[in-house]
């Protein structure tokens, strides 16, 4: 079975400086996409980046990129020049390209943004 | 374009007690999701529709949960009785289809409490 983890429950970071959020997953699968979800206080959960796990480019959006590392089942998110809005649990998740369409998340890890 | 709506956004009920859960996804959407996410954890899925027929229910209690979706539009997840530990926030997703290229939207959540 598919798994995803996310080591740093928490991670802060000074406004206007960057931060990388870790994530990594267990998979036998080949073709699959990968996420990275942020959950604002308000609780509406919203996609911030996805990645094809076949595209070797990295995905970006905006201050949004991931570092996809498919050897080593990686993918972790940088944020650039932090915002107060960015302030957020985030959450990566996996899913099949095949016939399992579920996701499968990680717990989260709670972005702090310093004034 | 409006988005995923659910009500009520708050309930507390005590244990024993029924309650019922509504969701409204977004109009052409065929594909609907509940999950259930518990305080510092990720989303869990319990159900997911496509149209009106249930595609996977594995992970849905099912001596305790149903929901439905009789026009394969809005939707309803009930917890007949209620349990301390189904204390939770109830997330409804919607999608134009099951194919993992197409993007989940997410509702505001329920936050439900059970005492």
């Amino acid at each position: 079975a598919q798994t995803v983890t996310q080591s740093q429950p928490e991670m802060s970071v000074q406004e206007a400086e960057t931060v990388t959020l870790s994530c990594t997953y267990d998979t036998s699968e080949s073709d699959y996409y990968l996420f990275w979800y942020k959950q604002p206080p308000s609780r509406q959960m919203i996609l911030v980046i996805r990645q094809e796990a076949y595209k070797q480019q990295n995905a970006t959006e905006n201050r949004f990129s991931v570092n996809f590392q498919k050897a080593a089942k990686s993918f972790s998110l940088k944020i650039s020049d932090s915002q107060l809005g960015d302030a957020a649990m985030y959450f990566c998740a996996y899913r099949s390209a095949d016939s399992n369409y579920q996701l499968i998340w990680g717990a989260g890890t709670k972005l702090i943004i310093k004034p | 374009e409006a988005g995923v709506a659910q009500s009520p956004r708050y309930k507390i009920i005590e244990k024993r007690q029924s309650v019922a859960f509504w969701c409204n996804p977004i109009s052409g959407h065929a594909t609907l999701y509940w999950y259930q996410q518990i305080l510092g954890q990720g989303p869990k899925l319990l159900i997911q529709f496509q149209n009106n027929g249930v595609v996977d229910d594995s992970q849905l209690p099912k001596d305790r949960f149903s929901a439905e979706r009789l026009k394969g539009v809005d939707s309803t997840l009930k917890i007949q009785p209620a349990k301390l530990e189904d204390s939770a926030v109830y997330l409804c997703a919607s999608s134009i289809n099951r194919d993992p290229t197409y993007e989940q939207y997410f509702g505001p959540g329920t936050r439900l409490t059970v005492t």
